[in-house]
């Protein structure tokens, strides 16, 4: 069965440092996502993103985040100069259409780590 | 605004007991429901949704839920539970009538299944 897929699984890096989170979505999906979970907390919506640019984001995705899809496969997070408050770990999603009414498929997520 | 709850932190249930994990929402208009399923170090896996129909949904591994419009829940149920059934539950709710496509995920509730 086809699945997401996140790199690396785990991620530590110093405050003010870039660091890029990437997934490869599910190969014949059209629209993707980043969420982000702080440990014991909600699930958080960050972005959506189609056909090339961001559909939806939310007040969590500010300027120190960017997404890209660099190429036909991977899909990849940005951020600029982490905090420690974006420790956290980040799930890419993936669904073939619109998610109103489509389920999402998940990868495994990046635990990021800021020291 | 789409909100959702999930009051129980965990849930324990003894191998072949039922079991019920909890879901109630908040929208201004018809919603869409979701269960998803994670198990350790692994992304969100879907269950089931509700979108429209009969309220009561069928999904994977014998899950059941039943959407309820007068109490504005969905609980997820399973007849019989399994010790692999161990794993962190998110409900999550999107709202028809408002102009976001992303649903909003509860915090996750806690299945431990004892043998």
């Amino acid at each position: 069965e086809p699945e997401v897929t996140q790199t690396p699984s785990h991620q530590v890096t110093q405050m003010g440092q870039e660091v890029i989170l990437r997934c490869v979505p599910i190969s014949n999906h059209l629209y993707f996502y980043w969420y982000r979970q702080i440990l014991g907390q909600k699930v958080e919506f960050l972005v959506s993103f189609y056909n090339n640019e961001i559909s939806e984001k939310s007040e969590i995705f500010d300027d120190q985040f960017s997404v890209e899809r660099p190429d036909g496969s991977n899909f990849t997070l940005k951020i600029r100069s982490t905090k420690l408050e974006d420790s956290a770990m980040y799930f890419c999603a993936s669904s073939e259409a619109r998610t109103g009414a489509y389920e999402q498929y998940f990868g495994p997520g990046t635990r990021l780590t800021v020291t | 605004a789409q909100s959702v709850a999930q009051p129980e932190d965990q849930v324990n249930v003894a191998e072949g007991n039922p079991l019920t994990v909890k879901c109630t929402y908040s929208v201004s208009g018809n919603p869409y429901l979701f269960w998803y399923v994670q198990y350790p170090n692994r992304g969100l896996q879907f269950l089931l949704k509700y979108i429209t129909g009969d309220n009561l949904v069928k999904g994977s591994y014998g899950f059941e839920a039943e959407f309820n419009k007068s109490q504005t829940s969905f609980h997820l149920k399973k007849p019989s539970a399994l010790v692999s059934d161990s794993a962190l539950y998110f409900c999550a709710v999107r709202d028809l009538s408002g102009g976001s496509y992303i649903p909003t995920f509860g915090r996750g509730t806690s299945l431990i299944v004892h043998p």
